[in-house]
C-alpha cells in the first residue's frame, strides 16, 4: 500500500542548529512530493513541492528538501534553524500515474526550538 | 485573497448523534478535499470532489459518513451517527485545479464524541 513515514515524531532543537527531517515513501514510480508545515494557531501550509527536474527544492523560509530516488527520500533541511520554526511538518506524497491520484500524508514531526 | 472558510470551529455531540461540518473553499478553485486528523497523525483523505463530482471517496466510511458540494462551491460533511472513534480535527482544503496544485486548508473543526 501507498504510504509515508516520517521517523522523527518530536525533535527538539536550539536556535542556530542545523535540522535534517526525515521522510520515505513506499515504493518507486512516479512521484509527487510535498511538505507542509503548521505553525502554532495557524492552518496548515505549502512549505514546496517537487514534481520533477533538479532534485534539490529549495521553499519559503530557507527551507530546502532533496528528492533521492534511490533512497525513496524527501527529506527536509535547514541550515540554520530559527524560534520562529517551531511548527508541525507534514510530508506527503501523490503518485500521479496511480489509480488512486490523491495525496497521502505522513504522521507529522513537531519541531521544538529553544530560544 | 479570502481563506477557506469552516463553520463551526469546535463541536462536542454524544455518540450516536449527528454532526454537519460546512465548508467554503475559495473562489475559482475547482478541487475541494475533506480530510479527518485524528490526533498524532497527518491528514486523511475522506473525499475529494471536483467541481460537484466525486474524484475519490475511497476512505470514506459510507455507512455513516456522507459529503456533497452544492454547485461547485460550497461543501458539506456529515456523520451520522457519530461514534468515539470520530473524534478528530476535521480538515477541509481546495485547490485551483487538482492534487499537484498547492492545497489551501481552512482552520478545521473539532469534533469530540463522547
Amino acid at each position: 500500500a501507498q504510504s509515508v513515514s516520517q521517523h522523527n515524531h518530536h525533535v527538539i532543537l536550539s536556535e542556530a542548529a542545523s535540522l535534517e527531517l526525515g521522510c520515505n515513501y513506499s515504493y518507486g514510480g512516479t512521484v509527487n512530493l510535498f511538505w507542509y508545515v503548521q505553525y502554532p494557531g495557524q492552518h496548515l501550509q505549502l512549505l514546496l513541492k517537487y514534481f520533477s527536474g533538479d532534485p534539490l527544492v529549495k521553499g519559503i523560509k530557507g527551507f530546502e528538501a532533496e528528492f533521492i530516488k534511490s533512497k525513496f527520500s524527501f527529506n527536509l533541511r535547514k541550515p540554520s534553524v530559527q524560534w520562529s520554526d517551531t511548527a508541525e511538518y507534514f510530508c506527503a506524497v501523490n503518485y500521479p500515474r496511480e489509480r488512486d491520484d490523491k495525496i497521502i500524508f505522513g504522521k507529522g514531526t513537531r519541531l521544538h526550538i529553544l530560544p | 485573497e479570502a481563506g477557506v472558510a469552516q463553520s463551526p470551529r469546535y463541536k462536542i455531540i454524544e455518540k450516536r448523534q449527528s454532526v454537519a461540518f460546512w465548508c467554503n473553499p475559495i473562489s475559482g478553485h475547482a478541487t475541494l478535499y475533506w480530510y479527518q486528523q485524528i490526533l498524532g497523525q497527518g491528514p486523511k483523505l475522506l473525499i475529494q470532489f471536483q467541481n460537484n463530482g466525486v474524484v475519490d471517496d475511497s476512505q470514506l466510511p459510507k455507512d455513516r459518513f456522507s459529503a456533497e458540494r452544492l454547485k461547485g462551491v460550497d461543501s458539506t460533511l456529515k456523520i451520522q451517527p457519530a461514534k468515539l472513534e470520530d473524534s478528530a480535527v476535521y480538515l477541509c482544503a481546495s485547490s485551483l485545479m487538482g492534487v499537484r496544485d498547492e492545497q489551501y486548508f481552512g482552520p478545521g473543526t473539532r469534533l469530540t464524541v463522547t
